[in-house]
């Protein structure tokens, strides 16, 4: 079957980095995606990865490793508007995107 | 650019009634749209895939008569939950793309509230 894992909650001081995982198992790949989605919000799109390496996108950063089936979200010089939560989609062979569960982020001053 | 509106927001009627929601790309076009249902403090949760022109395909145990998809346009799809009940109360959020290989862009989302 496809799955997506990634911790269910993190918590991190403002102005720390802090990174979220994304492991995968999926029926081919055409790419992984991050979201952030505020509580009571639709998400947003932050970052998609269909080459290994690192995506680097301001304070936000994307890393793939298609061998080892895995990714990364990497946060820089967090704020309290941070406070979120991070969801990390794979699209199979299909053009289908399989969600994880999504990762909440919490913000401590 | 790639900028998803939805409406309405937000939708408070009674058991029973059917509700449209409205879900247009104003600056793309989406030749596939998505809808997407999420309760408190869960994931989201697919419901259906809608191409342009033709029928919509409906994941597992989500009822296609009860929550009707019509893509007639690339900039315009409508999800209607018919004979709404409280048990139908969610955050409803569509979202759409243009080409396979590209992000969903989501709206912001109607919730819903059947009393």
């Amino acid at each position: 079957g496809q799955n997506i894992d990634q911790p269910t909650e993190m918590t991190a001081t403002e102005g720390a980095i802090v990174q979220i995982n994304c492991t995968y198992q999926t029926s081919g790949f055409n790419g992984l995606f991050w979201y952030q989605q505020h509580a009571g919000e639709a998400p947003t799109f932050l970052s998609y990865n269909v080459l290994d390496g690192l995506e680097e996108k301001g304070r936000f950063s994307s890393f793939l490793s298609r061998s080892k089936g895995y990714s990364y979200l990497l946060l820089k010089e967090l704020q309290m508007k941070d406070s979120a939560s991070y969801l990390c989609a794979v699209m199979d062979s299909n053009y289908q995107l399989i969600w994880g569960a999504g990762t909440k982020l919490i913000i401590k001053p | 650019g790639a900028v998803v509106s939805q409406h309405p927001s937000r939708v408070i009627c009674k058991s029973g009634t059917s509700v449209k929601i409205e879900c247009r790309s104003l600056d793309f076009q989406a030749t596939t749209m998505f809808w997407y249902r999420q309760f408190p403090k869960q994931s989201l949760m697919l419901m259906a895939t809608s191409n342009e022109g033709s029928k919509a395909t409906y994941e597992q145990g989500v009822e296609k008569d009860k929550f009707l998809i019509n893509h007639a346009s690339l900039t315009l799809s409508t999800l209607t939950v018919t004979s709404a009940h409280p048990e139908d109360s969610s955050f409803y959020i569509c979202s759409a793309r243009d080409r396979e290989v590209q992000p969903q862009h989501f709206g912001d989302g109607t919730r819903l509230s059947i009393l």
